[in-house]
């Protein structure tokens, strides 16, 4: 059964790194693991996308096991705007794809 | 360049009322997908297409069609509206260039449709 799955919310402080798991664990052989970033009443945008081991770019890092049956966004000194939902897409046999659920984090001052 | 627009931004309908989504892209791309957004769901895929003429059914399809008769354009029909219909519409292009599954490719989404079904 196809199931992308991430914690619902989590805390930080301004300056500390960030790290989001998600679990997916029937992924398809061939796809990427890519999470978005969304801000209230906008549509999600892209941040990064991998298919092994380390991926990084200017905003974010991610992890991923050899097993590829999770994956774990990292995102270094956060600030206030950073706070938003955080989604993981993956994509699974038959050309089914499931976002995960969102992980809703929220940056205190 | 726009992106991928949406219209209208928020609209309200009657149960049984039939009404279409607009999404439209510039960027020239070749995917296009809508999806519905629902409190503690996550974002699911109604509708895809891969090019012009071409269209495939995602992970909630029932109520809804849609055509691609231009790259550019995108619409989605909902044919007698429920109150189950309610949510927020995005809808999303990619280039796709090299012909794989829709998630392995970086996604640009429109603003959104809130749709309320009373």
């Amino acid at each position: 059964l196809a199931k992308t799955t991430q914690p619902i919310s989590m805390d930080s402080y301004e300056g500390q790194e960030v790290n989001i798991t998600c679990s997916h664990n029937n992924i398809a052989t061939n796809d990427y693991i890519t999470w978005y970033q969304q801000f209230p009443s906008q549509g999600p945008r892209f941040i990064i996308q991998g298919y092994k081991t380390k991926v990084t770019n200017e905003v974010a890092s991610l992890f991923i096991p050899a097993d590829r049956k999770s994956s774990t966004l990292s995102l270094p000194r956060v600030s206030l705007s950073d706070t938003a939902v955080y989604y993981c897409l993956v994509g699974y046999n038959n050309n089914d794809m499931r976002f995960g659920a969102g992980t809703r984090l929220t940056v205190k001052p | 360049n726009a992106g991928v627009t949406q219209t209208p931004k928020f609209q309200v309908l009657k149960t049984g009322q039939s009404m279409t989504l607009q999404c439209a892209q510039d960027m020239n791309h070749e995917y296009m997908s809508w999806y519905r957004q629902d409190p503690g769901m996550g974002l699911r895929l109604i509708h895809y297409s891969v090019g012009a003429g071409i269209t495939d059914q995602g992970e909630v399809p029932n109520g809804y069609n849609v055509s691609r008769s231009t790259t550019e354009d995108f619409p989605l029909r909902l044919l007698s509206a429920a109150p189950s219909q309610t949510s927020v519409y995005f809808c999303a292009s990619t280039s796709g260039a090299s012909g794989g599954l829709l998630s392995s490719y970086e996604q640009y989404f429109g603003p959104g449709t809130r749709l309320t079904v009373t």
